[in-house]
């Protein structure tokens, strides 16, 4: 089975800091890793996914993931935030061997301070 | 239509009546899936079509919880006898193909309030 861990349920960083959020995976099997993003009252949104190939992924929005097997992580970062980056998101993992599920993790609030 | 669509955006309920929330998925996709996610969670699955196939209901939490997909594309999720516990954000989304390597479009969710 898989689980996906989000350290993190809250992360208040200033505007144009730099920004991580972590994500951290278990599975027996190998994994594609998504991120999404929900801002307030909307449904979520993909950010970015790792399927194959480079280990960073650029995303919409300046973000940006590196999947690390060894530490199965995938920590999503940004080096600059803007207030527009105030939302929860999601780390997501499914199975390469055409599961179609999503196996999610908790959610990180990211806290915008002007 | 241009992204999935899910009525009503919210529902207030008395504890025991029935609810019945929508799901409209984007054209052309054969895959739909129903999640709830409840205050501070994430998103927990309830149930997934694809095309004519029997839907995976696996996620369901009890048998109060029903869904149907009637010619491929509408869904309804349909939750009798609602508790208190029911209250959360149901949200759907579609995919072209429904395998692990699609991407998953959302709905903006419905939010239901059990009294």
């Amino acid at each position: 089975a898989q689980s996906v861990t989000q350290l993190d349920s809250q992360v208040p960083v200033f505007e144009e800091a730099p920004v991580e959020l972590r994500c951290n995976y278990s599975s027996s099997v190998s994994v594609y890793l998504f991120w999404y993003v929900q801002y307030p009252n909307q449904g979520l949104q993909l950010l970015l996914k790792y399927l194959s190939g480079s280990t960073l992924v650029k995303g919409i929005n300046g973000f940006e993931a590196e999947f690390n097997k060894s530490q199965t992580s995938f920590h999503l970062r940004k080096p600059s935030v803007h207030i527009s980056d105030t939302a929860e998101y999601f780390c997501a993992v499914s199975r390469m061997d055409s599961n179609y599920q999503l196996i999610w993790g908790a959610g990180t609030k990211l806290i915008i301070k002007p | 239509g241009a992204g999935v669509s899910q009525s009503p955006s919210n529902k207030v309920t008395e504890k025991g009546k029935d609810v019945e929330l929508r799901c409209d998925p984007i054209s052309g996709h054969t895959a739909l899936y129903w999640y709830r996610q409840s205050l501070g969670q994430g998103l927990e699955f309830l149930i997934y079509f694809q095309g004519n196939s029997a839907p995976d209901k696996s996620g369901l939490p009890s048998d109060r919880f029903s869904a149907e997909r009637t010619g491929g594309s509408v869904s309804t999720l349909t939750i009798q006898r609602t508790q208190q516990e029911d209250s959360a954000v149901y949200l759907c989304a579609s995919s072209s193909l429904g395998t692990g390597r699609n991407i998953q479009y959302f709905g903006a969710g419905t939010r239901l309030s059990v009294l």
